[in-house]
Formats: structure tokens, C-alpha cells, sequence
């Protein structure tokens, strides 16, 4: 599986934009960039996914570099209930990959 | 919220006992998963279902078995649990292979 690497830790204050990055500069063409995010004492949640263009929804927004090696997962406004776990994740979609592989992921820490 | 459940939610049992974990859906998914999480490895995946009685095994699928008799539901067994299976068990599923996954509340296990 590609790998993707990705900060410790963030720390942001609440009502602010917030920036995740993520580098996979191993990913395959068939790769889609996946983000899941984990509150605490809970299951992971899915948050967003792209595989060329730049994408957004009523959680989040994703930044897909021109590259394909890295990626931006946006919180436009953070709110204390965004405080969890973001793992950025690569699933082949040919391949079918029948799981997902989460690395330690970015704990987001958001300041009132 | 996806209708996953799982149960029980928190047990604790004695080394060499015999455990049996369920996940219950409600949504008709094709797919399942069971994974743990354990500090300093993030989640991985023990076995998974792609239909009724067809099950394969994931990347840490020593010591366990699954059964699925019926679409809605995943049964994960500790055939003689030991102290190394202490973790937190999440369930997943998934409407088609390779999209995105949804998981349940999780199952925290200890074995004493």
C-alpha cells in the first residue's frame, strides 16, 4: 500500500481555518485520496475523498496538489466538535483494496 | 449515522476463555469489516466479508475467526483470548468495494 505521512499533531483556534497536509509522493494514478477523522472514544468517520480535482463538501473541503504528492484537508471554520484524529488514506480503486490503511494520522487540537 | 451496532460494548474476560464479539447493520451492505486499535498502531484489519459466508482474512488475523450467516451480521470469535487481544474492536461496512466505509461505536476488550 502507498504510504502517506502526515504532522503529529496541529493546534488550532476555534473559528479559524484549518490546514491538514498530507505527502504521498508514492501514489499511483489509480490512487483516490481518501480522509477519515476519528472523535474521541469513537469510530472513524469519513470525511472527504478526490482523486485529480479539488473537492468540497458540507464538512470539509479537499486541495489536490497538480502533482498528486501531497494534499490539504481544509476545515474553513473549526468548531470545538472538529477536535479528533484526521488520517489522510489511499485506496486503489482498480485494485479494489479491500481495506484501509490508517497511519497515526494528525491530532487536531482545537483552542475556544 | 449508518445503522451499525455493536455489542457488547466493553467486556472484560479471563486469558484462555473463548469471546465472541457482534456487529449488527441495518443499511443491507455487501461488506464487512472488523478491525482493532491498539496505541502505536493505528487500526488494523483482522478479517473481512464480501457476502453471506465469504469471508478472507486481513493483515492480524491470527487467533481469530469470523463467521456471517446472514448479511446483517459479523461475528468476530477469540477462540482463547489472550492478554496481546486486549484492544478496541471497531466493525465497518460498505456498500461496494472500495467505497467509503462506515464504522461502528467499537467494542473495548480487555483480557486479564
Amino acid at each position: 500500500d502507498a504510504k502517506t505521512t502526515q504532522p503529529n499533531s496541529m493546534e488550532s483556534n476555534e473559528e479559524e481555518p484549518v490546514h491538514l497536509p498530507c505527502n504521498h509522493s508514492t501514489i499511483s494514478g489509480t490512487d483516490y485520496i481518501h480522509w477519515y477523522r476519528q472523535l474521541p472514544s469513537q469510530g472513524p468517520e469519513y470525511v472527504i475523498h478526490g482523486l485529480t480535482s479539488n473537492v468540497n463538501n458540507r464538512m470539509a473541503s479537499l486541495a489536490i496538489a497538480e502533482d498528486r504528492k501531497s494534499s490539504t484537508l481544509i476545515l474553513h471554520r473549526a468548531t470545538l466538535r472538529d477536535a479528533a484524529v484526521y488520517y489522510c488514506i489511499l485506496r486503489d480503486w482498480e485494485g479494489g483494496s479491500e481495506k484501509l490503511v490508517f497511519g497515526k494520522g494528525t491530532k487536531l487540537t482545537v483552542n475556544p | 449515522d449508518a445503522g451499525i451496532t455493536q455489542s457488547p460494548r466493553h467486556k472484560v474476560t479471563e486469558t484462555g476463555t473463548p469471546v465472541t464479539l457482534r456487529c449488527h447493520q441495518t443499511e443491507n451492505h455487501r461488506y464487512m469489516y472488523w478491525y482493532r486499535q491498539d496505541p502505536g498502531h493505528g487500526l488494523r484489519l483482522i478479517h473481512y466479508s464480501y457476502g453471506v459466508k465469504d469471508t478472507d482474512k486481513g493483515e492480524v488475523s491470527d487467533g481469530y475467526s469470523v463467521s456471517r450467516s446472514k448479511t446483517e451480521d459479523f461475528l468476530l470469535t477469540l477462540e482463547s483470548a489472550t492478554s496481546s487481544q486486549t484492544s478496541v474492536y471497531f466493525c465497518a461496512i460498505s456498500d461496494r468495494q472500495g467505497q467509503t466505509q462506515y464504522f461502528g461505536p467499537g467494542t473495548r476488550l480487555l483480557v486479564l
